[in-house]
């Protein structure tokens, strides 16, 4: 079963960043917090992923409360391609539930 | 980047056949293939995860009589849908994790499954 909780849509205007929270409060030591997005009728493709600590790549920023609680995803300039469904899974070993996700618009 | 495909993107097929799709790493080996259905406008549901030579474990409340998963090989894992009928059309993702990635699951572009 899902571990997460995360708002059931959002908006954003283009250019600006987007941020995306996500409720874990069950959450154990080992467990990685991981982000994915879906964009219509594809496959989940993968944004970013910490255990602990703060991460950035070239696609996003996460950001982990230090009681590891809670998690926020950030697209730092949203564009239209951005628009998709997130999703905040976290998960022991290699197995993955899905939560209802996020459905991010970005509004030009 | 790892990619996985999946073949066919779609397929229609009528009411008591058997489908079968494929789920492929392309350059890696996957030590670990997940299969997920995803109806309209809900999240993925995970079905079953294969372990490359060994049976399929799935997950509660799906019928692995009618969803046969064969993981033959490090690249290759295949749903198989029995006597399909048309509750089962949905939309099919795969993932395969590899042990020596970087913890990621690389999932496949998905097939749409349409039976009439």
């Amino acid at each position: 079963d899902a571990k997460t909780t995360q708002p059931t849509s959002m908006d954003c205007a283009e250019g600006r960043a987007a941020n995306l929270p996500c409720n874990h409060s069950t959450i154990s030591g080992n467990e990685y917090v991981y982000w994915y997005r879906q964009i219509h009728s594809q496959g989940p493709q993968y944004i970013i992923h910490g255990l602990k600590n703060n991460e950035t790549n070239e696609m996003a920023s996460l950001i982990i409360t230090e009681d590891r609680k809670s998690s926020t995803l950030i697209l730092p300039h949203a564009t239209l391609r951005d628009t998709a469904v997130y999703y905040c899974i976290v998960n022991t070993g290699n197995q993955f539930y899905f939560g209802t996700g996020t459905s991010l618009t970005v509004i030009p | 980047g790892a990619v996985v495909s999946q073949h066919p993107s779609w397929v229609i097929c009528k009411s008591g056949t058997s489908v079968k799709i494929e789920c492929r790493s392309l350059d890696f080996q996957a030590t670990t293939m997940f299969w997920y259905r995803q109806f309209p406008k809900q999240s993925l549901m995970l079905m079953a995860t294969s372990n490359e030579g060994s049976k399929a474990t799935y997950e509660q409340g799906v019928e692995k009589d009618k969803f046969l998963i064969n993981h033959a090989s490090l690249t290759l894992s295949t749903l198989t849908v029995t006597s399909a009928h048309p509750e089962d059309s949905s939309f099919y993702i795969c993932s395969a994790w590899t042990s020596g990635g970087l913890y990621e699951q690389y999932f496949g572009p998905g097939t749409r499954l349409t039976v009439t």
